[in-house]
């Protein structure tokens, strides 16, 4: 059963960088069926898709976000991760990482989801 | 962008009833439409996807229909568990987006 969680700190300050990671167990992300996503939910609100990773690194990103982030692949543990620079109160969110099947192109398992906070 | 524009933002429905949800899209986005469902404190989970296929362990209760810019998710028969939110998503072209959601609560 495949099994993503993702990790980082909860809190982070306005202007700085928030990192995130997620741990892919029961796959590799190195198989070429998946794109690897992120996408996030403010308290309350509706899904913003932030992104997505493929096997071979090569990364799309969401227009509205795409100058202030990064994603990248860790395929030595399994992982990949989110950084978004400058944040700010508006950043705020649960972020959940998915797999995204290539082939339907279905977020078809997600991870838990991680509250961020941006606050000083 | 295509904005998905979900309607009502809130049903309230009785067990046993049928819920119709609806999910309209700015621009066509053919069959490459999905729905999850979302209770509180969890991840989503995939219900539908194709705009009518449903995915693997989903009840035969819920149905999924429509293409291009209009789609429906029908409920039968509801249970206790699926009251909650219910988002559709179109994947199609690279930037996917999501509806708002729509609240599915006991009548």
């Amino acid at each position: 059963q495949v099994q993503l969680q993702e990790s980082g700190p909860g809190l982070v300050k306005p202007s700085q960088t928030l990192s995130l990671t997620c741990t892919v167990s029961g796959g590799s992300i190195t198989t070429g069926s998946f794109f690897w996503s992120w996408i996030r939910q403010p308290a309350g609100k509706g899904l913003e898709w932030i992104g997505r990773i493929y096997t071979d690194g090569s990364p799309t990103y969401n227009p509205s976000l795409k100058s202030r982030m990064s994603m990248s692949l860790d395929t030595s543990k399994n992982q990949f991760s989110l950084k978004l620079n400058s944040v700010t109160a508006a950043d705020t969110a649960v972020y959940y990482c998915a797999r995204l099947e290539v082939t339907s192109l279905n977020l078809d398992y997600w991870g838990q989801g991680a509250l961020v906070t941006v606050s000083s | 962008e295509v904005v998905m524009t979900q309607s009502p933002a809130t049903l309230s429905v009785s067990p046993g009833e049928t819920a119709t949800l609806s999910c309209r899209a700015s621009h066509s986005v053919g069959p490459n439409l999905a729905w999850y469902q979302q209770k509180p404190g969890q991840a989503p989970r995939l219900l539908i996807y194709a705009a009518s296929t449903r995915a693997t362990g989903v009840p035969a209760r819920f149905s999924g229909s429509g293409s291009g810019t209009e789609f429906t998710l029908t409920i039968s028969s509801l249970q206790s568990e699926d009251f909650a939110v219910y988002f559709c998503h179109q994947y199609n072209g690279w930037l996917n987006t999501f509806g708002q959601g729509t609240k599915l609560e006991i009548k």
